[in-house]
């Protein structure tokens, strides 16, 4: 049981390029979330998921895309990289009204 | 708008002091309420949470919690400090499927 998954650990983009984080958890969870975070401001939701195929944007939604086609993947995909998205990006999955389980982070960097 | 508040941004303690750190929400209806601590160059972890019943909830590492539904308030505590509690605290909240985090304070202890 490896929990929540991401990869890649480290990242540097430059700005306009595009990439995916990737996201997995083996716990059979529903919920799937997306989080940044940035020196003083905690953990802002970026996009949110309660099942396969059902996405929902967060509190700062803008610059990423995601999709759930099975309850184990939650891809975040930036299309054009900006210097304001460098950030350590959190995947975390929980089940209904549980505990959340965060993987261990990519640490984004762009130029 | 709804949100959750963590008053301290920084707090620093001497070893063997009590802490207490404060989280107010501003939603109604039934919330869960978690506390979340993150060491330096680590993941969250979950410290403690809150679904319904005992409103004094003891979680891990001596660490306990108290939720008055009056006050909107879920503030955690411990009695006495360890070197080793130096992190990053988070407070969250699950309203209506949702997670919101507070900004985090963060806790140094001096040996």
């Amino acid at each position: 049981n490896a929990g929540v998954t991401q990869t890649p650990k480290f990242q540097v983009l430059k700005t306009g390029q595009s990439m995916t984080l990737q996201c997995a958890q083996d716990m059979n969870h529903e919920y799937m979330s997306w989080y940044r975070q940035d020196p003083g401001m905690g953990l802002r939701l970026i996009h949110y998921s309660v099942g396969a195929g059902i996405t929902d944007q967060g509190e700062v939604p803008n610059g990423y895309n995601v999709s759930r086609s099975t309850t184990e993947d939650f891809p975040l995909r930036l299309l054009s990289a900006a210097p304001s998205q460098t950030s350590v990006y959190f995947c975390a999955s929980r089940g209904r009204g549980d505990t959340q389980y965060f993987g261990p982070g990519t640490r984004l960097t762009v130029l | 708008a709804q949100s959750v508040s963590q008053h301290n941004h920084h707090v620093i303690l001497s070893e063997a002091a009590s802490l207490e750190l404060g989280c107010n929400y501003s939603y109604g209806g039934t919330v869960n309420l978690f506390w979340y601590v993150q060491y330096p160059g680590q993941h969250l972890q979950l410290l403690l949470k809150y679904f319904s019943g005992d409103p004094l909830v003891k979680g891990i590492k001596g660490f306990e919690a108290e939720f008055i539904k009056s006050k909107f308030s879920f503030n955690l505590r411990k009695p006495s400090v360890q070197w080793s509690d130096t992190a990053e605290y988070f407070c969250a909240v699950i309203h209506a499927g949702k997670s919101t985090f507070g900004d985090g304070t963060t806790l140094t202890v001096k040996p």
